[in-house]
């Protein structure tokens, strides 16, 4: 069945270094949609981005991704973490119906 | 824009209790969500509805029952609290019919916890 798989369920970095999470599924379908979905501390779960297209980077509030289907991977990236990047993030799959989701990595930026 | 409304907030139950979670959304979205979230486990599907009277079963739904009364509302009903219980169940919505492209949309959850 579809699935996706986050390694790393904590991740900890200084404040200024760059940020990779890294996001692998698993799909029946040729065309999958692929999230990356943040939670901040005691509120609900928000989309931070999606893609659809293969080898096509998306940007978003500093942070991007690389839907590529060859590897089926889709790894989180920014530049240069901030303190309140610090958040739970997670990779999401749609298989036209529903999303599921990844176990999550927990990312905290510390000074 | 739109709220999603979870009741209650904090939930207390005994075990083989029955206990039953609300959920209100003002999207006018056509489907509907139950998710568990479990740390280190991730959010995982307990039901779904894409429409009013509609129930679709997700990875979890053993030991769940849900209902969609109508558009707007997805009740969740847990058939028997087991001790030691403790997660939080999150509601969320989303347009149908959009090939895949789906934007979920969260409440803010309600936490169980059995005693």
């Amino acid at each position: 069945g579809d699935s996706v798989t986050q390694t790393e369920g904590l991740v900890t970095l200084t404040e200024g270094l760059p940020v990779m999470l890294n996001c692998t599924y698993q799909t029946i379908y040729s065309n999958p949609f692929l999230f990356w979905y943040v939670q901040h501390l005691n509120e609900s779960p928000r989309l931070l981005l999606k893609s659809f297209t293969d080898n096509k980077r998306t940007e978003h509030q500093g942070f991007h991704a690389t839907l590529h289907k060859s590897s089926s991977s889709f790894h989180l990236q920014k530049s240069s973490a901030q303190l309140s990047d610090s958040a739970l993030y997670y990779c999401a799959l749609s298989n036209y119906n529903v999303l599921y989701f990844g176990s999550g990595t927990k990312l905290t930026v510390e000074p | 824009g739109g709220i999603i409304t979870q009741t209650p907030k904090f939930l207390i139950g005994q075990e083989g209790q029955k206990l039953t979670l609300k959920c209100q959304q003002n999207f006018n979205h056509d489907t509907m969500y139950w998710y568990r979230q479990d740390s280190g486990k991730g959010l995982r599907l307990i039901y779904y509805s894409i429409t009013e009277n509609d129930l679709q079963k997700g990875d979890l739904s053993e030991g769940y029952d849900a209902s969609r009364e109508k558009k707007s509302s997805f009740s969740l009903t847990v058939t028997s609290a087991q001790k030691n219980e403790m997660a939080v169940f999150l509601c969320a919505s989303s347009i149908m019919g959009t090939g895949g492209n789906e934007r979920l949309f969260f409440g803010h959850g309600t936490k169980l916890s059995v005693l």
